[in-house]
């Protein structure tokens, strides 16, 4: 077990309004990343982070902001959700010795 | 970028079948790792092989086995004597400065 929770683990929201999505690990990692899964497209990596206050974006970034303020917490916000944003979203840690990605057990997010 | 193809979008095998998965990778750094991912339908990644791009020495661990040809850019999964709990998703992800992953391969093994 790698120490990676996320929440909510569900969730449904409406068309507009604001969404903050939590990734929290217990491995003092340094990499965090935030990836979508939807049919037919495997995992795109939305943001990651390399550090404190340290993110880059991914392949799919538009439309999501992050922010990580402590090295256990990454955070996803959708500013103002659309439905194209209903997916499944996983947050990922990496262990920089063996490059080895461990996964959170994921969010089911309806944006409605 | 790189650019993973998993063309296998589903199998189905009979229990005790051997299957290989196949995957295929773009990548411009000289310097990568390969990985293979497995979703099963309670939904989580669960990471199974890293082999190194300088690494070309496949490996059997129990009933998997990985075939890395790095000529072809292709790193194959392979498991035999194949049994129901092996059904899920398999993604390949090689990694340079990111992980890219494929879009998945579905297996199910029919008992």
């Amino acid at each position: 077990d790698a120490g990676i929770t996320q929440s909510p683990r569900h969730k449904v929201t409406e068309t507009g309004t604001p969404v903050t999505l939590r990734c929290h690990q217990t491995e003092n990692h340094r990499y965090m990343y935030w990836y979508r899964q939807d049919p037919g497209h495997g995992l795109r990596l939305i943001h990651y982070s390399y550090g404190v206050k340290d993110t880059d974006k991914g392949e799919v970034s538009d439309g999501y902001s992050v922010s990580r303020s402590k090295t256990e917490d990454f955070l996803l916000t959708l500013e103002s959700a659309t439905s194209s944003q209903t997916s499944v979203y996983f947050c990922a840690i990496t262990n920089q010795n063996s490059y080895e990605q461990y996964f959170g057990p994921g969010t089911r997010l309806t944006v409605t | 970028a790189q650019k993973v193809t998993q063309a296998q979008t589903e199998i189905s095998v009979v229990e005790k079948e051997d299957v290989t998965l196949d995957c295929v990778y773009e990548t411009r750094d000289t310097t990568y790792y390969l990985f293979w991912y497995k979703q099963p339908p309670s939904g989580e990644l669960v990471f199974l092989i890293r082999r190194n791009s300088f690494d070309e020495q496949n490996e059997i661990s129990g009933r998997y086995s990985w075939n890395f040809q790095k000529s072809t850019s292709s790193f194959n999964f392979t498991i035999t004597a194949s049994q129901v709990v092996d059904s899920a998703v398999y993604f390949c992800a090689p990694k340079g400065s990111q992980f890219y992953f494929g879009t998945g391969t579905s297996l199910t093994v029919i008992p």
